[in-house]
């Protein structure tokens, strides 16, 4: 079955710990997203990328990083920088198919982050 | 800028009784337009979306959603709501010459026995 995947489902961090979030889409579709949501604020787009080595930050992108070096995986970390980390964490993916670029998006099962 | 407002945090509906979630929008041209629903710790399901054309648009499980320019409106509904209903809905908008969609706050809806 065609879809994306993220684990860990559930991922601890400790204080001034970096921590990687793995996505994985065997959809084949060219543009992948992470956003992270809060209670009662919807999704907020944290970093997106349109192609292969390259990505474009989001509207809260300070204290992560992301990487794009293969088409299906596009894996967030979480760094000590950022001071207020528990969330839940969704990653989504799109096909681009170069008519439009708001083309829908599908969504991870998500990871829920907790601090201890 | 994009923006999107779902006016209802919380809806209490009974079984089988009709359902309607507002969405108001603000975009300067014709928008494109999502509903996805999520279920308590999971992700987002894709349940319509509005890019042109016929006005009311259908989608799964059920639900319809109907796209009112002049009121920068795209209200999602169901007819009868059914328990398996009870999640958490939001409507995102976005432009057609950029990746980013915007996504309201959300709308919890309950479904009472």
């Amino acid at each position: 079955d065609g879809g994306i995947t993220q684990s860990p489902k559930y991922l601890f961090r400790k204080e001034g710990q970096n921590v990687t979030l793995s996505c994985e889409q065997n959809l084949n579709h060219d543009a992948m997203y992470w956003y992270r949501q809060d209670p009662g604020q919807g999704l907020r787009l944290i970093y997106y990328s349109q192609i292969v080595n390259d990505f474009q930050k989001g509207d809260i992108a300070e204290g992560y990083s992301v990487s794009r070096e293969k088409k299906e995986s596009f894996p967030l970390t979480v760094t000590s920088a950022q001071k207020n980390p528990t969330a839940f964490y969704l990653c989504a993916s799109s096909q681009g198919d170069g008519l439009s670029r708001a083309e829908t998006q599908y969504f991870g099962p998500g990871t829920r982050l907790l601090v201890l | 800028a994009q923006s999107v407002t779902q006016p209802d945090i919380h809806i209490t509906v009974s079984e089988g009784a009709s359902l309607e979630l507002r969405c108001n929008y603000s975009y300067g041209a014709t928008p494109y337009l999502f509903w996805y629903v999520q279920s308590p710790g999971q992700g987002l399901q894709l349940l319509l979306k509005y890019f042109s054309g016929d006005t009311l648009v259908q989608g799964i499980k059920g639900f319809e959603a109907e796209f009112k320019r002049s009121q920068s409106s795209f209200n999602l509904r169901k007819p009868s709501v059914h328990w398996s209903d009870a999640a958490e809905y939001f409507c995102a908008v976005g432009p057609s010459n950029d990746y980013k969609l915007s996504f309201g706050a959300g709308t919890t809806v309950t479904v009472r026995a």
